[in-house]
């Protein structure tokens, strides 16, 4: 069966630090990749989608990036970061294009 | 972009009534999702649909793909406490790499 895993679970951080969050899949092979942000009560906005490794889609323009350096890893990074930038970070993956499996989430507070 | 009106935003009901919940769009959708996102979770698929007028359910949980492939709903029979959450609608256009979400609808039970 697949898995998916996210961390770390919880992050704080200080405005202007760098970010890095990590997700891999395991129990599938050539998946497509997708990074989320949610804020408090809010809906899912999707960031980032990758249907490959080293292939990015960027979805909004923002203070944040994306790789995928190895098939099942997707990683989101930040040079540095805003107070805007806090919010439930969630990586979800798909065979395909249609039914997406997501991760338990990174909650990230900068202060 | 492509949006999904999702309704009600928030439910406030009685343990043991029915519960109905909708998503429409104004595009022609292959493929209905309906997640469910407990606090501090990441959501959890709970019915996904792919032909139209595709009727299916899951326990308690019924939903539908729209015969015009514009709408789907989800019903949950007997409500239980267990089902407080933030449920989503999720649809994916034909050609689409990513999949369009609703603003999801807040589900409160009263004992």
């Amino acid at each position: 069966s697949q898995t998916i895993h996210q961390w770390p679970a919880t992050l704080v951080q200080p405005v202007g630090s760098p970010l890095s969050l990590e997700c891999t899949v395991e129990g599938t092979s050539n998946p497509n990749l997708y990074w989320y942000r949610q804020a408090a009560g809010r809906g899912l906005q999707l960031l980032f989608y990758s249907v490959g490794i080293g292939q990015i889609s960027s979805e909004v323009p923002q203070n944040l990036s994306a790789s995928r350096p190895q098939d099942r890893q997707f990683i989101l990074s930040s040079k540095k970061l805003l107070l805007s930038d806090s919010g439930f970070y969630l990586c979800a993956w798909s065979r395909g294009v249609e039914t997406q499996y997501f991760g338990p989430g990174t909650r990230l507070l900068v202060l | 972009g492509q949006q999904l009106n999702q309704s009600p935003q928030s439910m406030f009901i009685q343990e043991g009534e029915d519960v109905s919940m909708n998503c429409t769009s104004s595009s022609i959708f292959n493929t209905w999702l309906w997640y469910k996102q407990d606090p501090g979770e990441g959501p959890v698929l709970l019915i996904a649909l792919y032909k139209a007028g595709e009727l299916t359910s899951n326990g308690r949980l019924t939903a539908q793909f729209g015969i015009t492939r514009k709408d789907s709903f989800l019903n949950i029979s007997a409500s239980i406490p267990s089902d407080v959450g933030i449920y989503f609608c999720a649809g994916q256009l034909p050609g689409a790499q990513k999949l369009v979400f609703g603003q999801g609808t807040r589900l409160t039970i009263n004992p």
